[in-house]
């Protein structure tokens, strides 16, 4: 079964830019979760999808957004970037949103480096 | 709110002893609890969880962990540690009440291996 797919690998942006980051979860996942990873902050959670449907947000700004789509996979885009938006973009997909299947699977994630 | 901490940037053991990695947690119902390995350049990785039931959870690569609800803790143990378990350890909780994606992270335990 193919893991979790996360395109591109590497991008290299500069500030004020806009970048949109896919993912593609493992088969019969529907739930998509986002983080970010940065060597100060640790793992943050950016924002979760089940069915289309954004179920839960983490403290970012606005500018950071994202939808999933019917086949569950999932895009998220950052606008107006800033330096401190350099990390690496982790998706992960479980089986449900809820219940006992919720481990999460990480993609190898996305590195966005502003310049 | 929930919290996890991870009191141990680093660990350092030699190869064939056991190690330890430990975490703490704070949830305020019951909590789904979980660890996940990243490699450099790499995605997390799910080691293993606890969802109900035996206190001590076995997972992948030979580690097991134990839940401790008094001390609301679950440490990661490996009776003999091996080099190749050299990488990055984070614990994360969930509150059974929330939804998949709210999992809360620790900010990892760097675990080095040596000959």
């Amino acid at each position: 079964k193919a893991g979790v797919t996360q395109t591109p690998r590497y991008l290299i942006k500069t500030r004020g830019q806009q970048v949109t980051l896919s993912c593609s979860p493992i088969s019969g996942h529907r739930s998509v979760s986002w983080y970010q990873q940065t060597p100060g902050q640790g793992l943050q959670f950016l924002f979760e999808y089940f069915s289309e449907t954004q179920r839960n947000k983490g403290n970012f700004p606005g500018r950071f957004s994202g939808r999933q789509f019917s086949n569950s996979r999932s895009e998220m885009n950052v606008s107006t970037l800033e330096l401190g938006d350099s990390a690496l973009y982790l998706c992960a997909s479980s089986r449900s949103s809820g219940g006992t299947n919720n481990e999460q699977f990480f993609g190898p994630g996305t590195r966005l480096t502003v310049l | 709110a929930q919290s996890v901490a991870q009191p141990e940037d680093q660990v350092n053991v030699a190869e064939g002893n056991p190690l330890t990695v430990k975490c703490t947690y704070s949830v305020s119902g019951n909590p789904y609890l979980f660890w996940y390995v990243q490699y450099p350049n790499r995605g997390l990785q799910f080691l293993l969880k606890y969802i109900t039931g035996d206190n001590l959870v076995k997972g992948s690569y030979g580690f097991e962990a134990e839940f401790n609800k008094s001390q609301t803790s679950f440490h990661l143990k490996k009776p003999s540690a091996l080099v190749s378990d050299s990488a990055l350890y984070f614990c994360a909780v969930r509150d059974r009440s929330t939804n998949a994606g709210k999992s809360t992270f620790g900010d990892g335990t760097t675990l080095t291996v040596k000959p």
